[in-house]
């Protein structure tokens, strides 16, 4: 059982576009939400999080969407860039030490 | 500070034998994790320990052991691998400080099991 459903599994956009991507979870008892960034051959890197009191957080060019009642959230990139193509993973946590992934989603950014 | 460092960076190893995969961090994280990623299942939790001598089990623990008894080192042990294990390993850690659900994770193991 998939605990957090991430969506989509892959995205290409434009240089400019605002690529999203959306993450649903089932367990109300989670309390913290990042989003991490992996290039290939390395590990991931939080990116930006957030806690279930706020419906915003914005990072840079980074945005985190949440809505509590829905048990959704998910990343906006403002202005993407080439450099930003990578994998992206939601996740959720009720417990330091205890992330549970979304499935991950391959961003690319066409020049 | 090197971070969370992870030993080896490839390993081959066939069906049945037993090996080690090192974790360490040197910036005194309380909390160190381990996870395996495979392809369209994102990474999981292995195993995850909330301080020097308590572990507890993750979403996908059987196959695998560990146990720490250092505040920097938090090993996990295949005790009879299987072709299902063939995986990238990446542990993490956090601190209880300031943001301890912070999670930075090492480079990653790759294993195959053949």
């Amino acid at each position: 059982q998939q605990q957090v459903k991430q969506s989509p599994q892959s995205l290409i956009v434009q240089k400019g576009g605002i690529p999203i991507i959306n993450c649903a979870y089932e367990n109300t008892a989670f309390d913290y939400f990042p989003w991490y960034q992996q290039f290939p051959g390395k590990g991931p890197a939080l990116l930006i999080a957030i806690r279930p009191d706020v419906s915003e957080k914005k990072e840079g060019r980074f945005t985190i969407s949440f809505n509590k009642s829905a048990k959704q959230f998910s990343l906006h990139i403002m202005d993407s860039q080439p450099g930003d193509s990578a994998t992206y993973f939601c996740a959720a946590s009720s417990l330091p030490g205890k992330l549970i992934f979304g499935q991950g989603t391959t961003l690319q950014v066409k020049p | 500070n090197a971070g969370v460092t992870q030993t080896p960076k490839f390993q081959v190893l066939k069906t049945g034998q037993s090996m080690t995969l090192q974790c360490a961090q040197d910036m005194n994280h309380e909390y160190m994790s381990w996870y395996r990623q495979d392809p369209g299942m994102g990474l999981r939790l292995i195993h995850y320990s909330v301080g020097a001598g308590i572990t507890d089990q993750g979403e996908v623990p059987n196959g695998y052991n560990v146990s720490r008894s250092t505040t920097e080192d938090f090993p996990l042990r295949l005790l009879s691998a299987a072709p299902s294990q063939t995986s990238v390993y990446f542990c993490a850690s956090s601190y209880s400080g300031t943001e301890p659900y912070e999670q930075y994770f090492g480079p990653g193991t790759r294993l195959t099991v053949t």
